[in-house]
């Protein structure tokens, strides 16, 4: 079965500091790739996904970044934090089939808190 | 991108069926329409989708009107666990692969024992 991975669970950074978080994905292949973002109290907003090794479009323009080194692997990053960058990062996958790719499968997500 | 309109809230009684309405009454002929809920510090989580044809799984039933324009989520015996934010989303069938959902605000439902 297919499981999803993300690490850290919680993390407390100063602003100005970089971040990365990182996502994987178990049994399953050349799985579609998503980070999501919510902010307190408001709906989630999509940052970016991947179809593929080192493809990535971006939703939102932003002080943050995504990379996809590996299949499963997708990572979230940042050179900088901003007090607005706070929130509940969510990485999600989907089945690469058309009739599937909409049916996406959410990892445990990451509290970030920038002070 | 077609939108959603949700009530943000709703309550139910524990054991008692719950209809979550959803409007999308500019949907196009080959959007689908999925439900996904989100319960207390998780991520969402997949819950049905369907085209034209109501469609039914081991979680809830979808209703979707003759004219699309509507759908229903139902959960047919509410429990405790199913307290939760249920978004109601559109996506566009129009070939690409890469599944991109928009969430909306959803409807918090409330379960009281």
């Amino acid at each position: 079965s297919q499981t999803i991975h993300q690490w850290p669970a919680t993390l407390v950074q100063p602003v100005g500091s970089p971040l990365s978080l990182e996502c994987t994905v178990e049994g399953t292949s050349n799985p579609n790739l998503y980070w999501y973002r919510q902010a307190a109290g408001r709906g989630l907003q999509l940052l970016f996904y991947s179809v593929g090794i080192g493809q990535i479009s971006s939703e939102v323009p932003q002080n943050l970044s995504a990379s996809r080194p590996q299949d499963r692997q997708f990572i979230l990053s940042s050179k900088k934090l901003l007090l607005s960058d706070s929130g509940f990062y969510l990485c999600a996958w989907s089945s690469p089939r058309q009739e599937k790719s909409y049916e996406q499968y959410f990892g445990p997500g990451t509290r970030l808190t920038v002070t | 991108d077609a939108k959603t309109t949700q009530p943000n809230s709703m309550e139910s009684n524990e054991e008692e069926p719950v209809h979550l309405p959803c409007n999308h009454s500019t949907i196009s002929g080959t959007d689908y329409i999925h439900w996904y809920r989100q319960l207390p510090s998780q991520g969402p989580e997949y819950v049905i989708h369907g085209l034209t044809s109501n469609v039914n799984n081991r979680m809830a039933s979808l209703a979707i009107a003759e004219d699309r324009k509507s759908s229903t989520l139902i959960l047919h015996r509410a429990t405790l666990r199913d307290a939760a934010v249920y978004y109601c989303i559109l996506s566009p069938n129009y070939g690409g692969s890469q599944g991109n959902l928009i969430f909306g605000k959803g409807t918090k439902l409330s379960v009281k024992p």
